[in-house]
């Protein structure tokens, strides 16, 4: 059974902290990660996807991907109450079913004016 | 052009009912899938097309779901025989291909089947 594990949260950071979500993954040949905000009631929004070790800028966010380790993060600096959000860690395998997204439960992030 | 539309937004249904579930992706995105979300979380896969056919079906749960995709571009998720366990959002997502790493999915609105 592959697994994707989030702390549930609720994670409260100041507004203009840096948060600091986590997600690890069950299977050591997953091949591409995903982030996806996702605002009560609405629909996952794709933020950014991270494929090779390391870390991945764009804008306030940054992805940081360790396949050793099995885990994957997301940064997301000058945190605004606009980010209040869940925020779900996605994964894909290597080769047959890699279009298959496994999803987290997520991490609800609350940011504090 | 628009993102992925479904419609209806909302759907409230009585146990053994049959409903129908439509999706229209974006434009000129091969790749379609299903997934479906309860509260508290994370979508779960249910089937995902390449073209007008099923290349996976693995994650419907029973032989009471089923889809098709007859042209290519809007798809219909069609359930028989409802239950009140099938409740949850039902979430259809497009991709432009499924070549390489790419993949990068995109969501629609979803539906909320409510089965009384």
């Amino acid at each position: 059974q592959k697994e994707v594990e989030q702390n549930s949260g609720p994670l409260s950071v100041p507004e203009g902290a840096i948060a600091s979500l986590n997600c690890t993954y069950s299977d050591r040949g997953s091949q591409s990660f995903f982030w996806y905000r996702q605002y009560s009631g609405k629909s996952p929004e794709l933020i950014m996807f991270i494929y090779s070790n390391g870390d991945k800028e764009d804008g306030r966010f940054t992805a940081q991907l360790n396949k050793a380790s099995q885990y994957v993060s997301l940064l997301i600096r000058d945190s605004q109450p606009s980010d209040s959000a869940t925020y779900l860690c996605a994964v894909t395998p290597y080769g047959a079913g890699s279009y298959q997204l496994t999803f987290g439960k997520g991490t609800k992030l609350s940011v504090i004016p | 052009g628009a993102g992925v539309s479904q419609t209806p937004s909302n759907k409230v249904t009585e146990k053994g009912k049959y409903v129908e579930l439509r999706c229209d992706p974006i434009s000129g995105h091969t790749a379609l899938y299903w997934y479906r979300q309860s509260l508290g979380q994370g979508p779960e896969f249910l089937i995902y097309f390449q073209g007008t056919g099923a290349a996976d079906d693995s994650g419907l749960p029973n032989d009471r779901f089923f889809a098709v995709r007859p042209e290519g571009s809007v798809s219909t998720l069609k359930i028989q025989r409802t239950e009140r366990g099938d409740s949850a959002v039902y979430l259809c997502a497009s991709s432009p291909t499924l070549a390489g790493g790419g993949n990068e999915q995109f969501f629609g609105p979803g539906t909320r089947l409510t089965v009384l």
